[in-house]
C-alpha cells in the first residue's frame, strides 16, 4: 500500500518554509526521502530509521514518528533549487518484501 | 563518480513491437530495481533483483514484461508486444540490500504509438 503524502502540491516564495507529510497505514522500519527535478531521476535526500534521530540535508530536515507511522519533511528558508517533486518511500523490511514503496509525491515550486 | 546508466534514453516504437531496455548498475551494488513512472500512477516498482536473483516481480504484467540479470553488470527489461499504455519513463536503480539508499539511473522515456 502506497504511503499518503500531503499536500499534493505547494507553491512558495523564496525564503518561505514548508512541511511535507508522509503517512503509512502499517508499521515502518524506515522512511526514505527523494527529490526529483523536472525531467530528471529521483535523487536520495535522507533516510530516517526507526528509533533514530532527526536527519538533515542542507536546510531540509525530517522527522519520523513511529507511533503515528508518519514522517515529515521540513524545508526551511526555501531556495529556488528546492523546486521539484518530493517522494517518501516506506521500508518495512521482510514484512514488506524488502523493498521501498513510494508515495504519490508532493510537487514543490519555489518562486522569486 | 559512479552512476547507474540506462540505454536507450528515449525510445519511440509502434504498438506490437518488442522493446528492450538496459541498465548497468553501480559496480558492487547487489540489488537492482526497475520502476515505471507515469503521471497517473507515480513511481511503481516493477521488479527487483538481489545478487542477480529475481526477488519480486509482482508489479509487472507477466504476459508481456520480462526482467533478467544475465550478469552483475547488466539488467534488462523487455516488453513484448508493446502497447500504448506502456508509454512511461522506466527507471533502473541500484543499491545495497537491506533498505539502503537507491541510486537511480537517468531513465528511458518510452513512447508506444
Amino acid at each position: 500500500q502506497q504511503p499518503v503524502q500531503s499536500p499534493q502540491a505547494v507553491i512558495l516564495r523564496e525564503g518561505e518554509d514548508a512541511v511535507i507529510n508522509c503517512s503509512s497505514s502499517k508499521a515502518l522500519y524506515s522512511v526514505h526521502w527523494y527529490r526529483q527535478k523536472h525531467g530528471e531521476a529521483p535523487v536520495f535526500l535522507m533516510i530516517l530509521l526507526k528509533g533514530g534521530e532527526q536527519m538533515r540535508h542542507e536546510k531540509i530536515s525530517a522527522s519520523f514518528n513511529e507511533k503515528k507511522q508518519q514522517s515529515s519533511l521540513y524545508l526551511t528558508a526555501s531556495q529556488l533549487s528546492y523546486s521539484g517533486t518530493y517522494f517518501c518511500g516506506k521500508y518495512r523490511g521482510t514484512g514488506g518484501g524488502n523493498k521501498l514503496t513510494f508515495g504519490t509525491g508532493t510537487q514543490l515550486k519555489v518562486e522569486l | 563518480d559512479a552512476r547507474v546508466t540506462q540505454t536507450p534514453r528515449h525510445k519511440v516504437t509502434e504498438m506490437g513491437q518488442e522493446v528492450t531496455m538496459r541498465c548497468q548498475p553501480i559496480l558492487g551494488h547487489n540489488t537492482v530495481f526497475w520502476y515505471r513512472q507515469t503521471m497517473m500512477q507515480g513511481l511503481e516498482l516493477l521488479a527487483y533483483f538481489r545478487n542477480r536473483a529475481p526477488l519480486d516481480d509482482s508489479g509487472m504484467p507477466k504476459d508481456r514484461f520480462s526482467a533478467e540479470m544475465p550478469d552483475a553488470t547488466l539488467a534488462t527489461l523487455k516488453i513484448q508486444p508493446s502497447e500504448p499504455r506502456d508509454s512511461a519513463v522506466y527507471f533502473c536503480a541500484s543499491g545495497f540490500s537491506g533498505g539502503n539508499t537507491q541510486y537511480f539511473g537517468p531513465g528511458t522515456r518510452l513512447t508506444v504509438l
